[in-house]
């Protein structure tokens, strides 16, 4: 499956402990999105990576959400000290930047419930 | 980027053509019309993307009309595997381009 994939699929911890998901990307795409999505809403965009560059932060990723791409390959979200309102599909994109195509394809997101 | 207006919800028969509507009265000219959908429990797929020009592939058409103010994706015989949310997009094309959703069209084929 040549596909953007994430892990974990499923992710429950208490609250106060700290997560992190990866997302490895379709192999010759350069840039990778993450969105968070919670029920009954469409994604919302947290932020994204050229290559190894995070170009990108949107206000809902708070300070004790960090995201890294090293070498630009695949990538990984982490929250700290996590609360229940972080409860929420973590969806992770990725595209081949073009002067004009920048098609984003998703991968099956990482569900994450905090008790 | 514009905003854009979709119905909540939409049933349609399976085997029929389903046609999903979307207003962007306030998309620019370098702006294309993206439409993206969510099948339960999984990401966001994406379908087809327009300018001006009525746009074909093999899952879909897109019709956007004259103006541009509206849009309408078609799936020409619908099954119920296209049970899904349909996220119509309005954005730039040129460089990297964050996606924002609003709150789709939730389809539903009916057998």
């Amino acid at each position: 499956d040549t596909g953007v994939s994430q892990n974990p699929r499923h992710k429950i911890t208490k609250r106060g402990q700290n997560v992190t998901f990866r997302c490895d990307p379709i192999s010759e795409h350069n840039r990778l999105y993450w969105y968070r999505q919670t029920l009954g809403q469409g994604p919302e965009f947290l932020t994204y990576f050229q290559n190894e560059a995070q170009l990108e932060k949107s206000r809902l990723l708070s300070d004790r959400f960090s995201a890294e791409r090293p070498k630009g390959s695949f990538s990984t979200l982490e929250i700290q000290r996590t609360e229940q309102g972080d409860s929420a599909m973590y969806l992770c994109a990725s595209s081949f930047g073009t002067s004009g195509s920048d098609e984003q394809f998703f991968g099956p997101g990482t569900r994450l419930t905090v008790l | 980027d514009a905003k854009t207006t979709q119905p909540t919800s939409m049933d349609c028969a399976e085997g029929r053509a389903a046609n999903l509507p979307c207003n962007h009265s306030t998309i620019s000219g370098n702006e294309y019309v993206y439409w993206y959908r969510q099948i339960h429990s999984q990401g966001p797929q994406y379908i087809i993307h327009g300018l001006k020009n009525n746009e074909t592939n093999e899952m879909a058409s897109l019709i956007i009309t004259e103006d541009r103010k509206s849009s309408t994706l078609i799936l020409p015989h619908a099954t119920l595997r296209d049970t899904a949310v349909y996220y119509c997009i309005v954005r730039r094309r040129q460089g990297a381009q964050k996606l924002v959703f609003g709150q789709g069209t939730r389809l539903t084929i009916n057998p």
